[in-house]
């Protein structure tokens, strides 16, 4: 019965080569976020999707892409990693906007750069 | 934008004994708090949250206080317990718009038995 997926869960990359993350939810929910996470810090918003809208935050750097082909999953480009890069990788649903529903996390993607 | 500021950063109780956590934030137009626990190297859960409309929530031993006016809310947790042993974050959010959560930088809580 997982809801929200993330793959790999663990994800080593050289500095420079570029990652992919995959994120999937069984929840049918419009919204679909991204969150960074370093260690002992807060999650980070990165950006967010409202169905194809995407949505980018000011700070979030031009390295970090993502794409939505559709409902249920989600991408996180990053497409030349640094060793600054290296953090959780959250992915978050929620059912919509406008209204304060629930955001339901993925496991995470813990990603290394070497 | 809005900021969270949450304290304390570490906080270590005895079994039994009640927890309280604090936060603040400065966006007058948040008004939806949620409250999520998040045990090592696993994902946040939401274990509380409330808005704007409302005071105070409980739920079993967690409780969560807001005041407006003063821009600020807190977790109470009664009877810890070991297991409640996590990092826990609060969060800010404003009902119109992406529903973008804006946390806080976590408090992580140890239950000594």
């Amino acid at each position: 019965d997982a809801m929200v997926i993330q793959n790999p869960r663990y994800q080593v990359t050289q500095f420079g080569k570029p990652v992919t993350l995959s994120c999937s939810q069984t929840l049918n929910h419009n919204v679909m976020y991204w969150y960074q996470q370093k260690s002992s810090q807060a999650p980070k918003l990165l950006f967010h999707y409202y169905d194809k809208d995407f949505n980018n935050e000011a700070d979030t750097p031009d390295n970090f892409q993502s794409r939505r082909p559709n409902t249920s999953f989600c991408f996180l480009d990053i497409r030349s990693p640094g060793l600054g890069d290296a953090a959780m990788y959250l992915c978050a649903t929620s059912r919509d906007r406008n209204s304060p529903y629930e955001q339901y996390f993925g496991p995470g993607t813990r990603l290394t750069v070497t | 934008g809005e900021n969270v500021e949450q304290h304390p950063s570490t906080l270590s109780v005895q079994e039994g004994d009640s927890a309280v956590i604090k936060c603040t934030y400065s966006d007058s137009a948040s008004n939806y708090f949620p409250w999520y626990k998040q045990e090592l190297g696993k994902r946040p859960q939401l274990i509380i949250d409330i808005r704007s409309n409302v005071g105070e929530k409980k739920d079993q031993r967690i409780a969560v206080t807001l005041n407006k006016t003063a821009k600020h809310f807190s977790l109470h947790i009664t009877e810890t317990q070991p297991e409640d042993s996590a990092v826990y974050f609060c969060a800010a959010s404003k009902v119109t718009g992406a529903n973008n959560l804006f946390f806080g930088t976590g408090t992580r809580l140890t239950v000594i038995p």
